[in-house]
């Protein structure tokens, strides 16, 4: 199995754009999530999904939006960037609710 | 409020010793606990878990004590060698309505010397 995979790596955009962090999970796992985590913070929750077709707001939703079409796929999309979001993001799943959560590589975000 | 936090950000360790990172937290009210290793640009690495109705489990070369009374986790690493480098976060995990709470402290970065 892959696990958990995000692409891209590494992103930079300027202000007011938008794009799309794919992430995707080959494990049949039923619980998927997003964070981000920035210096001094630790990992904070974005958006989460406990199945196709059902998510949920996390800790810090604003300005992220994210669906869930599949079971493998759950794919953060920022609307319209501001440089309060430059930070590492990353994705995770687990079989399911309060079972223990894999991660992937994360992907890198600076806006400018 | 709530927190789940470490006793030391930084720890430096003679290759071969011991190594015992800290973790405090404050809801009692939690399901279970898991340390994660995060190697410079990778995302967290499951390390070991515990659920709170344990007080200790063991794995390869690493031990996790749970403390309830004090409400404090511990990591032991037995033999620190050098690929132990990392940053060690503990997570407390809890179920609040429909999804997991998870609870990251901040992490302690893990330096072994050669």
């Amino acid at each position: 199995n892959a696990g958990v995979t995000q692409t891209p790596k590494f992103q930079v955009l300027k202000t007011g754009q938008s794009m799309t962090l794919q992430c995707a999970q080959d494990m049949n796992h039923e619980y998927m999530s997003w964070y981000r985590q920035d210096p001094g913070m630790g990992l904070r929750l974005i958006h989460y999904s406990v199945g196709a077709g059902i998510t949920d707001q996390g800790e810090v939703p604003n300005g992220y939006n994210v669906s869930r079409s599949t079971t493998e796929d759950f794919p953060l999309r920022l609307l319209s960037a501001a440089p309060s979001q430059t930070s590492v993001y990353f994705c995770a799943s687990s079989y399911w609710v309060g079972e223990t959560q894999y991660f992937g590589p994360g992907t890198r975000l600076l806006v400018l | 409020g709530e927190s789940v936090g470490l006793h030391l950000p930084t720890l430096s360790v003679q290759e071969g010793d011991n190594s015992i990172i800290n973790c405090a937290y404050s809801n009692s009210a939690s399901d279970y606990f898991i340390w994660y290793k995060q190697e410079s640009g990778k995302g967290p690495q499951f390390i070991i878990d515990i659920r709170s109705n344990m007080d200790k489990r063991q794995g390869q070369r690493v031990t996790v004590l749970l403390n309830k009374t004090v409400k404090h986790l511990s990591l032991q690493i037995a033999a620190t060698q050098p690929g132990d480098s990392a940053v060690y976060f503990c997570a407390e995990i809890r179920h609040s309505g429909g999804y997991q709470k998870v609870t990251f402290g901040t992490g302690t970065k893990l330096q072994v010397i050669p």
